[in-house]
């Protein structure tokens, strides 16, 4: 079975400011991994993923994530912040063949502060 | 934009109502999920349709029934349901390369959800 742990359930930036959202996950096979962004009252975004490839993949609005084998990590970065991206950030791994399920961490609520 | 249609936004019921949440898309996926959400958790999945077949039940109770009437129609019927039954509803949808292989390019594209209430 795959798990994940998102190591900060809220971090809170200052506008402008870098960030670094956590996240390990725990699979014996292999996985696809993800990051998706909750806005308020909204659905889940894609923000970026890792299927092969290249270890540093680049998404949306800014967003880079490493995927790290030896130390099962896939931290999100954001080198300067702005107030819109205040959201919860979800982590997220799936199977690459098989069962279909996408098991998600906890979240990170990030919020931006002026 | 989501490509991923979910009606209705808001929906309120009381416990001995029958009502149903509806999802489409248009991106020629074979794949589709339900998920549920509770205030401050992550999304739970509920349900699997692969090419109009359902492939995973998490063990959910009946009174929640999947129908996946076809390609690009989820449908989540409802009745008998709990306060605790209250949650955001988000459908999914993925590409799935074969039939019943769970072979897929990997992500999910999630609609906006409906917000359920039961009174």
């Amino acid at each position: 079975a795959q798990s994940v742990t998102q190591l900060d359930s809220q971090v809170p930036v200052f506008e402008e400011a870098p960030v670094e959202l956590r996240c390990n996950y725990s699979s014996s096979v292999s996985v696809y991994l993800f990051w998706y962004v909750q806005y308020p009252n909204q659905g889940l975004q894609l923000l970026l993923k890792y299927l092969s490839g290249s270890t540093l993949v680049k998404g949306i609005n800014g967003f880079e994530a490493e995927f790290n084998k030896s130390q099962t990590s896939f931290h999100l970065r954001k080198p300067s912040v702005h107030i819109s991206d205040t959201a919860e950030y979800f982590c997220a791994v799936s199977k690459i063949q098989g069962a279909q399920k996408l098991v998600f961490g906890q979240g990170t609520r990030l919020t931006i502060n002026p | 934009d989501t490509e991923v249609t979910q009606t209705p936004k808001h929906l309120v019921m009381g416990m001995t109502n029958k009502k149903s949440l509806k999802c489409e898309q248009h991106m020629g996926h074979r794949a589709m999920y339900w998920y549920k959400q509770k205030a401050k958790k992550p999304p739970e999945l509920m349900f699997v349709y692969s090419y109009e077949k359902l492939s995973i039940n998490e063990s959910v109770p009946s009174r929640f029934s999947p129908e996946c009437p076809n390609s690009s129609l989820l449908n989540l019927h409802l009745h008998a349901l709990q306060p605790e039954d209250s949650a955001l509803y988000l459908c999914a949808s993925s590409q799935e390369l074969a039939p019943g292989t769970g072979v897929r390019t990997g992500e999910l594209f999630f609609g906006e959800g409906s917000r359920l209430t039961v009174l």
